[in-house]
């Protein structure tokens, strides 16, 4: 079983500050994805990185794919109360997409 | 372009009874993948499927379950003989070619 940790599991932090979310295993993906879930919503696809080493921007979120395609970053700047909300990582190899353990964060107005 | 479509997003069953899931694909999409998701828990495989075919049931169990994409229509998750553990909420995704998928918004289904 492909097992994705994200961490820190929950994360409470002010306006305004940076934060940096971990997705790592011991497992090669031939891609990766990040979503952002809210209570009672599906996941909400926000970028999908595939190639190693691979870096891309979604406004004031950065995410990098790890030369070896086993782990993964998402780094938030200058946060904001809207990006409040349940982060997922999801690596897909074989049939499926595996999940993360998620990041909960909070963002304090 | 609509997204992904499920109905219903709310369903409660009695114990015994069946449920059954629909999940529209985006349009274009001929790959579908259905996960669970338990109060406190992380989303987990049960199934994917092309048109009208079932590529990987891995994650779906033995007994009660069953799923299908038909050549029309939506894909189809079905659950018998419902008990007080299938209360979860139910998300479809579809996928153009595998590996970049979108979800549907969930059928969050309650046994009591």
């Amino acid at each position: 079983t492909q097992l994705l940790e994200q961490s820190p599991q929950f994360l409470s932090i002010q306006e305004g500050e940076n934060l940096t979310v971990y997705c790592n295993s011991s497992s090669v993906f031939s891609s990766l994805q990040w979503y952002r879930q809210e209570p009672g919503e599906g996941p909400v696809l926000l970028v999908t990185v595939v190639t190693g080493g691979e870096v891309k921007k979604l406004k004031r979120l950065t995410f990098q794919f790890g030369d070896a395609r086993k782990d993964s970053s998402l780094h938030i700047t200058a946060a904001q109360p809207g990006d409040t909300g349940l982060y997922l990582c999801a690596g897909y190899t074989g049939n499926q997409f595996y999940f993360g353990t998620g990041t909960s964060l909070t963002v304090i107005p | 372009n609509a997204g992904v479509m499920q109905n219903p997003r709310h369903l409660v069953r009695r114990r015994g009874q069946e449920a059954r899931l629909r999940c529209s694909p985006m349009k274009g999409h001929s790959h579908v993948y259905w996960y669970r998701q338990l109060p406190e828990e992380g989303l987990k495989f049960m199934v994917y499927l092309q048109k009208e075919n079932i590529i990987d049931e891995s994650g779906m169990p033995k007994e009660r379950f069953s799923a299908e994409f038909p050549k029309e229509g939506p894909s189809i998750l079905r659950i018998q003989q419902v008990v007080r553990g299938d209360s979860a909420a139910y998300f479809c995704a579809s996928s153009p070619s595998g590996g970049r998928a979108f979800f549907g918004q969930g059928t969050r289904l309650t046994v009591v």
